[in-house]
């Protein structure tokens, strides 16, 4: 089944550990990129990735990495997390930039 | 600077009666546009998409949306509301040029009611 798996679904951490949302796809997408959703502000870019090891910033990366080593994988890496950091989070891909977005199950990230 | 408008946040209509869910956007060159749909607890999933072939989209479940260069429009319509539409609809555009090939940029949604 084509499909964007992200992990974890739920996540709670303290203020300043380091961790990592994983996002795979299974469909020899070029294009996946990053989002956060909150209330009253619908998704905002953090990142995305065009191909392999090509990475770009979106409208908010900053307290984000990322990393494209292989196609079907695209991780993000919040370093040092913050609670304004608390969110949802969705992964996305698609065969060409401007094409059909496949979104993921999404991430619900609380920093306390 | 691209940007996305969505009129009205909340949105209820009865059941059988016309959706109309209005987005605006900003560009300086011909954008492709974008209708997202989130059900509770879900991810988006693609509703229609405008990429300049033809200015009136037909979508799924009965959706459509016509693309109005003159007013910088893209708004969502389907003709008789069901029970099942109720759902967070979003409206995206990507500007293809060349700094900002790959950018997004998402509406603040509209929340859809629909009343039996």
């Amino acid at each position: 089944e084509a499909q964007v798996t992200q992990n974890p679904r739920y996540l709670i951490t303290v203020t300043g550990k380091k961790l990592t949302v994983t996002c795979s796809q299974n469909m020899n997408h070029e294009y996946m990129s990053w989002y956060r959703q909150d209330p009253g502000l619908g998704l905002r870019q953090i990142y995305y990735s065009m191909n392999v090891e090509v990475t770009d910033k979106g409208d908010v990366p900053e307290g984000y990495k990322v990393s494209r080593k292989e196609k079907r994988n695209f991780p993000l890496i919040l370093e040092s997390p913050s609670p304004n950091q608390t969110s949802l989070y969705f992964c996305a891909s698609s065969r060409r930039a401007y094409e059909k977005l496949f979104f993921g199950s999404g991430t619900q990230l609380s920093v306390l | 600077a691209q940007s996305v408008t969505q009129l009205g946040s909340h949105v209820s209509v009865s059941e059988g009666a016309l959706v109309l869910l209005r987005c605006n956007y900003s560009s300086s060159v011909p954008p492709y546009l974008f209708w997202y749909v989130q059900y509770p607890n879900q991810g988006l999933q693609l509703l229609l998409k405008y990429t300049s072939a033809a200015t009136l989209v037909k979508g799924i479940n009965g959706f459509e949306a016509e693309f109005k260069k003159s007013e910088t429009s893209f708004h969502l319509t389907k003709p008789s509301a069901h029970m099942s539409d109720a759902a967070e609809y979003f409206c995206a555009v990507r500007i293809d040029r060349g700094s900002t090939l790959g950018r997004l940029y998402f509406g603040r949604g509209t929340q859809l009611t629909v009343w039996p």
